[in-house]
């Protein structure tokens, strides 16, 4: 069964940093690309970062760009969102979410979400 | 960068009825449309890829349409499960960006 759990949220003071961890199991973890999705209280669904399997290609949504970066180890099948500069908007459950083929955007499969809150 | 509308925004409907929910991209994606169910306090659930391909698990009743710029989900016999939020998202882009349309919420009537 696959499954992905994140952790890490919580409360952080803009301007802060907090990094994101997720676990993935039940499923071959470097065979795939991977993903963070936010979704803010209330909001749709944000695409956040991407990353290949090999950690060698790294894309970001514009607003987090420069502030977040996304890593992954494949030796502790776990995804990661290192993120700094935290603002107010920030501010969302954050899920980690598997890439059904590569290249792909599609996710068929996601955590739970871990659930951060940006707030002085 | 494709910009994905979703409509209505809030649809009523009562169990046993047929749903359907709209989406329009700003420009082609082809058929690179997925469609997401979520329900409160829950992770999205993907429900179609291509447009009109079910993924594994989801029920007949759960039907996609559409190609370039219009896309259609329906739902055949609203259950009481299907209640819930429905996103639909473009995967045309690479490198990707902002893909998610802003959601129609099926409440019952």
């Amino acid at each position: 069964e696959v499954q992905l759990v994140e952790s890490g949220g919580g409360l952080v003071q803009p301007g802060g940093s907090l990094r994101l961890s997720c676990a993935a199991s039940g499923f071959t973890y470097s065979n795939y690309w991977m993903s963070w999705v936010r979704q803010a209280p209330g909001k749709g669904l944000e695409w956040v970062a991407t990353i290949k399997q090999d950690g060698s290609e790294k894309y970001y949504v514009d607003s987090v760009k420069g502030r977040f970066t996304i890593s992954r180890d494949s030796a502790k099948n776990s995804l990661y969102l290192q993120m700094n500069g935290l603002r107010d908007e920030d501010t969302a459950v954050y899920y980690c979410a598997r890439a059904a083929w590569d290249t792909s955007m599609v996710f068929d499969f996601w955590g739970q979400g871990t659930l951060v809150t940006v707030s002085p | 960068e494709i910009v994905m509308t979703q409509s209505p925004a809030t649809l009523s409907v009562s169990p046993g009825e047929r749903a359907t929910l709209s989406c329009r991209a700003s420009q082609s994606v082809s058929s690179k449309l997925a469609w997401y169910q979520q329900k409160p306090g829950q992770a999205p659930r993907l429900l179609i890829y291509g447009a009109s391909t079910r993924a594994t698990g989801i029920p007949a009743r759960f039907s996609g349409s559409g190609s370039g710029t219009e896309f259609t989900l329906t739902i055949s016999s609203l259950q009481s499960e299907d209640f819930a939020v429905y996103y639909c998202q473009q995967y045309n882009d690479w490198p990707p960006g902002d893909s998610f349309g802003q959601g129609t919420k099926l409440e019952i009537k």
